[in-house]
């Protein structure tokens, strides 16, 4: 049950794009198309922006995008917006009925 | 609109007991699988355990395996988790948490705002 590995950091201008990544093994990400991405600010609880791999639930701006190749997820934020700071966790089932996180992303807006 | 609410964390000794409660509401409660998350302080998210929609099935990380219980209630709309021989390093922010489906755990999908359980001497 080894964490997923995601960069401590990432940012991004206002308007720009970034990707932030989060990799595994093919016991995790690359063996299932249960990848999802949490968004979370300070002092409140995660929420979901992206579940099996590219699905935004109802509410979650388009500019939240999913995907995956191999063993490697990753969420884009296209045209970078102020309230896009936050933490950001991909998740994913790991078999044998565990679900693993990654470390977390900070994300800043420049 | 699904609703999440945890209780029963607090300030404990090393080696003592502790259950946390999550009362739920805005859903059919007995269709889902739940979580139990947590989140130590400055720190990232870590998976604890899922109990399926009937309470049959459970499953538990590693880290907690043989010390921490979950069981649910679907009388009352509550699954609790029952915590023994607490360390420091189980000090965290304790999340309750839904899973899309009844079995899983597959993805979470809504989460309560978590109670603070600290263990320390």
């Amino acid at each position: 049950q080894s964490a997923l590995t995601q960069p401590p950091s990432a940012s991004g201008s206002s308007g720009q794009s970034v990707s932030i990544s989060c990799t595994g093994t093919s016991s995790d990400v690359g063996g299932y198309n249960s990848v999802s991405w949490y968004q979370q600010y300070p002092g409140e609880a995660p929420k979901l922006v992206i579940f099996e791999v590219n699905k935004r639930p109802s509410g979650v701006p388009d500019r939240f995008s999913g995907s995956k190749s191999g063993n490697m997820a990753s969420l884009t934020v296209s045209g970078l917006q102020p309230e896009d700071e936050a933490d950001y966790y991909c998740s994913s089932y790991a078999g044998s009925n565990n679900l693993v996180f990654g470390g977390g992303t900070k994300l800043t807006v420049l | 609109q699904v609703h999440l609410v945890e209780s029963g964390g607090g300030v404990v000794q090393p080696g003592t007991s502790l259950r946390l409660s999550c009362v739920a509401s805005g859903f059919t409660f007995t269709n889902y699988a739940m979580h139990w998350v947590r989140q130590a302080p400055g720190r990232g998210l870590e998976w604890v355990a899922i109990i399926s929609d009937t309470g049959r099935n459970k499953f538990y990380a590693d880290s907690v395996k043989g010390s921490f219980t979950i069981s649910r209630d679907n009388s009352k709309n509550t699954v609790h988790l029952q915590m023994d021989s607490l360390t420091p390093e189980d000090t965290a922010l304790y999340y309750c948490a839904r899973d899309r489906y009844n079995s899983g755990p597959y993805y979470i999908d809504n989460w309560g705002q978590g109670t603070l359980l600290t263990v320390s001497s």
